[in-house]
């Protein structure tokens, strides 16, 4: 079982809709999660990040976690061509205080 | 400013070559990832370092050594290249202040052929 897992793409969703992405992670110990932007050959970018159950917002983005679920989940609302690109999910562990593990990311189109 | 740098963008090896991936960061982070990117494959880290002499292996270690002598540089060395290991690698640092989003900050990567 991969560490931190993603729903498989490709996502596509018309301009102005919500996209949804989804992670899940296998160690219980995690404290901090994070959503990372990549477009084609470029490097990666912070979006999110969160440390506690519940929601965050940052404009049209919202980060969702549930500990118990294991589960964290990004939300784009009136989502933009621009927002074409792969959403990489991120997990560092309590244990291992610097370890910061990625998952597989979901590419995601937006039609216009 | 120029953040994380990281040398050579390209590279090409033939199988059994050797070469050191250098990476130097001028934020003064404690924290310092090798990853390499495959398609579809995300970011697997290969090494880290939590601060100048100490290293630890991450995912894929095997087949990499690297080497944290100071706070800054970072190198990630590949002394018998196969072709398994053609990939896209990324170097990043971090702090590790939540109020700071503990974000890591990457370099623009090294696309690395081994043929």
């Amino acid at each position: 079982q991969k560490e931190v897992e993603q729903n498989s793409g490709p996502l596509s969703v018309p301009e102005g809709a919500i996209a949804s992405l989804n992670c899940t992670y296998s160690d219980r110990g995690s404290q901090s999660f994070f959503w990372y932007r990549q477009y084609s050959g470029k490097s990666p970018e912070l979006i999110m990040s969160i440390y506690s159950n519940g929601d965050k917002e940052d404009g049209r983005f919202t980060a969702q976690l549930n500990k118990a679920s294991q589960y964290v989940s990004l939300l784009i609302r009136d989502s933009q061509p621009s927002d074409s690109a792969t959403y990489l999910c991120a997990v560092k562990k309590k244990t291992s205080y610097d370890k910061v593990i990625f998952g597989p990311g979901t590419s995601l189109s937006v039609i216009p | 400013n120029a953040g994380v740098t990281q040398t050579p963008k390209f590279q090409v090896l033939k199988t059994g070559q050797s070469m050191t991936l250098q990476c130097a960061q001028d934020m003064n982070h404690n924290s310092m990832y090798w990853y390499r990117q495959d398609p579809g494959m995300g970011l697997r880290l290969i090494y880290y370092s939590a601060s100048e002499g100490t290293t630890d292996k991450g995912e894929v270690p095997n087949g990499y050594n690297v080497s944290r002598l100071n706070k800054r540089e970072f190198s990630l060395r590949l002394e018998s290249a196969a072709p398994s290991q053609t990939s896209v690698y990324f170097c990043a640092s971090s702090t590790r202040d939540p109020s700071t989003n503990e974000k890591l900050f990457f370099g623009s990567g090294t696309q690395l052929s081994v043929l």
